[in-house]
C-alpha cells in the first residue's frame, strides 16, 4: 500500500464545476503539499499545509490531521486548470513522499 | 528571479555513456533537492542538501547515481554508466529553510526538469 493515497486517478469535469479531489496518507508528517504539474512538465507548488484551510484564489486546501487526509477544491472550474494535481507529505523536515497525481480535464 | 534553472533540458545518450545533469537553485535558498519522474513510480526524492551539505540520499538508485553541491550556486547529478531504465524526468527543486521575511520557508519552487533518455 502506497504511503500517500490520491483519488480519482482522473477526473473530466465541465467547466464551471465544483472540483474536488482527495489524498490520504498513513504516515506522520510535518506537513502537507499539493503540486501542479502543467501539460508542459512544469511544477508549481500550490499549498503547504499542517492544520485547517487555506484558500488562494479558486483553490482551497483543507487538512484533517486526525483522520489523516486532505482535499483540494477548484471552485468555478475553468479549461486552464486543466493538469495533474499531486498530493505529498513531508516526512521529518523536508523529505517529501508524493502521491501518484490526479490527471484533472476541464472541458469548455 | 529566474527560477530554478536546470540543464540541459533535453539529453539523449546511449547506454553506458556518463550523464551529468546541472541545476542552479533559486538565490538566497539553502535547501536544494534532486527528484526523478516516471510513468510507472511517479515523483521520488533522490537526495537533497542543506547548506551545500548532503542530509538524505536513500533515494538514490544504487551507486551509479551521484550528487555534488560544491557551492551554495550549483549542483550536478550524475549517472555513470547509464541504463535504458534510467530514463525519467529529472527535477530539481530549491527552498528556504529558516526564518525570513522574504522566503516562504520550505516551500519548493522546482525546475522545468531534464528529460533523460538512454538509448
Amino acid at each position: 500500500k502506497n504511503e500517500v493515497e490520491q483519488s480519482p486517478q482522473n477526473l473530466t469535469a465541465q467547466e464551471g464545476e465544483f472540483i474536488t479531489i482527495n489524498c490520504s496518507y498513513s504516515v506522520g508528517i510535518s506537513a502537507l503539499h499539493w503540486l501542479q504539474q502543467h501539460p508542459g512538465g512544469g511544477i508549481v507548488s500550490l499549498f503547504m499545509l499542517s492544520s485547517g484551510k487555506k484558500k488562494h484564489g479558486r483553490l482551497i486546501a483543507t487538512i484533517n490531521i486526525q483522520e489523516k487526509h486532505s482535499s483540494l477544491h477548484i471552485t468555478a472550474s475553468h479549461p486552464r486548470d486543466s493538469a495533474v494535481y499531486i498530493c505529498a507529505v513531508g516526512q521529518g523536515a523536508q523529505k517529501l513522499v508524493f502521491g501518484q497525481g490526479t490527471r484533472l480535464t476541464i472541458n469548455p | 528571479d529566474a527560477g530554478v534553472i536546470q540543464s540541459p533540458r533535453h539529453e539523449v545518450t546511449e547506454m553506458g555513456q556518463e550523464v551529468t545533469l546541472r541545476c542552479k537553485p533559486i538565490s538566497g535558498h539553502n535547501s536544494l533537492f534532486w527528484y526523478r519522474q516516471t510513468m510507472m513510480r511517479g515523483l521520488e526524492l533522490l537526495i537533497y542538501f542543506n547548506n551545500n551539505v548532503p542530509i538524505d540520499d536513500s533515494g538514490m538508485p544504487e551507486d551509479r547515481f551521484s550528487a555534488k553541491m560544491p557551492n551554495a550556486s550549483f549542483s550536478t547529478l550524475k549517472i555513470q554508466p547509464s541504463e535504458p531504465r534510467d530514463s525519467a524526468v529529472y527535477f530539481c527543486a530549491s527552498s528556504f529553510r529558516g526564518v525570513a521575511e522574504t522566503h516562504n520557508t520550505d516551500t519548493q519552487y522546482f525546475g522545468p526538469g531534464t528529460r533523460l533518455t538512454v538509448l
